[in-house]
């Protein structure tokens, strides 16, 4: 089946810097990515959605100059955590959509965020 | 709003026990409907999926039928392994365009 990839998986950083996690659909082109955030023992919420080469849509609540997305290219998505504090901690997971939009989406293995 | 509704855990079970995780949904429309699988450290999967009223979807064991009379698509596998130990998501996608929408998660553990 088709792959997505994120990077790093694990990172670990101090408060107040940066961190970008890269997401790559590996075997397809990805119109649109989501980015999802999950918090320990708890689902995954929609954070943001990146279609390419436009301004992506975030979620209310979500801080876009915070969290910030690019989606340059049809396989590469990334999310910059801008100044980073140790409540932004957490699991990070991207997903992508082909071109085709079947309605399955791919899962990146996520990126887990620890701010010190 | 859309939404998934999945029963709490943690649920434990024994080796080659029955497995039930009950999950029902509000949409409008005709959503499609999935189970994920998150192992341990790891990113979720795709683990079945329906598209439509009546499908069943399955998959390593695991199955899912799309009832729209109940709005629900409940996960059975008849005989659980300790590899089956994860937690499991159910989640709708309203239409082609739209992101999954999850329900909480149900953390499965399985003991020998």
């Amino acid at each position: 089946g088709a792959v997505v990839s994120q990077h790093p998986s694990r990172v670990i950083c101090k408060s107040g810097t940066s961190v970008k996690i890269e997401c790559r659909s590996l075997d397809f082109q990805a119109t649109t990515m989501f980015w999802y955030r999950q918090f320990p023992k708890q689902s995954l919420m929609l954070m943001a959605t990146s279609n390419e080469g436009s301004k992506a849509t975030y979620e209310q609540g979500v801080e876009k100059d915070k969290f910030l997305i690019n989606h340059a290219s049809l396989t590469l998505s990334t999310l910059t955590v801008t100044s980073a504090h140790p409540e932004d901690s957490s699991f990070y997971i991207c997903s992508a959509r082909d071109r085709t939009n079947t309605g399955e989406l791919f899962f990146g293995e996520g990126s887990r965020l620890t701010v010190l | 709003g859309d939404s998934v509704t999945q029963m709490e855990g943690p649920v434990t079970l024994s080796e080659e026990a029955f497995l039930t995780i009950n999950c029902t949904y509000t949409a409008t429309g005709y959503p499609s409907l999935f189970w994920y699988v998150q192992y341990p450290g790891e990113g979720l999967q795709l683990l079945l999926k329906a598209t439509k009223a009546d499908d069943k979807g399955s998959n390593k064991g695991f199955e899912a039928t799309y009832r729209k009379e109940t709005t629900s698509f409940h996960l059975e596998k008849g005989s659980v392994q300790v590899s089956d130990s994860a937690v499991y998501f159910c989640a709708l996608s309203a239409s082609g365009n739209t992101p999954l929408v999850f329900g909480k998660g149900t953390r499965l553990s399985v003991i020998a």
